[in-house]
């Protein structure tokens, strides 16, 4: 199945900095959602947004639903070292299709 | 957590022998969902269930079979392990109303030697 095409791949930053990365979809999505997940354990449901256009903040991380609903973007801002991780995008629709990840590394 | 536990955690096993993973959960949620995840790949469909006995093929089902004979346990089983098979399995639970996000498990780091 065609999975969500998500960027960067990776990004190296430095502490405090902000972050921006973003999926996007030939296909249409009901909900999105933002999953972190650090070294040998699942992903953490970060952040779901579910109408388009939605803007929605947890602490320092923002989300946006698309307003075509076939893309979102998650900002990080003030990065800190435990932001480190990777962190996945996922569209759900009659089906569930995910981003392939953004490594994050943060350096002090 | 979201109340699931996997089990085992991590296995190592030889090619050719059966392999059952096993997903728990507290949550009694409907819906459970296998996923294997591979470098390049990102997280894959297996197979899931939408209720006891009610179960349903995802994009990489082939070489895998599931079971839910009660709400809270969805078992994995691999017949004969190949080494393709090499990965880390994640269940994920998700509640019944629709658009609700799935919760992921700790996964299950499988080695086919």
């Amino acid at each position: 199945g065609q999975q969500l095409n998500q960027s960067p791949q990776s990004m190296f930053i430095q502490e405090g900095e902000d972050v921006s990365m973003n999926c996007t979809s030939s296909s249409i999505f009901n909900t999105w959602l933002w999953y972190k997940q650090d070294p040998g354990e699942g992903p953490v449901l970060l952040i779901a947004l579910y109408k388009a256009g939605e803007l929605t903040s947890n602490g320092r991380l923002t989300a946006q639903f698309g307003i075509t609903r076939k893309d979102s973007f998650l900002n990080i801002s003030a990065s800190i070292p435990s932001d480190v991780g990777i962190y996945f995008c996922a569209g759900q629709g009659n089906d569930m299709r995910f981003g392939a990840g953004t490594r994050l590394t943060v350096k002090p | 957590d979201a109340g699931i536990t996997q089990s085992p955690r991590h296995k190592v096993t030889e090619t050719g022998t059966p392999v059952t993973l096993r997903c728990h959960q507290t949550e009694n949620h409907r819906y459970m969902y296998w996923y294997r995840q591979d470098p390049g790949h990102g997280l894959r469909l297996i197979h899931y269930s939408y209720g006891v006995k009610d179960t349903d093929k995802g994009e990489v089902s082939d070489g895998y079979s599931v079971s839910r004979s009660k709400t809270e346990d969805f078992l994995l089983t691999l017949e004969s392990a190949t080494s393709s098979q090499t990965s880390v399995y994640f269940c994920a639970i998700r509640g019944d109303r629709a658009g609700q996000p799935q919760h992921f498990g700790d996964g299950t780091r499988l080695s086919i030697l």
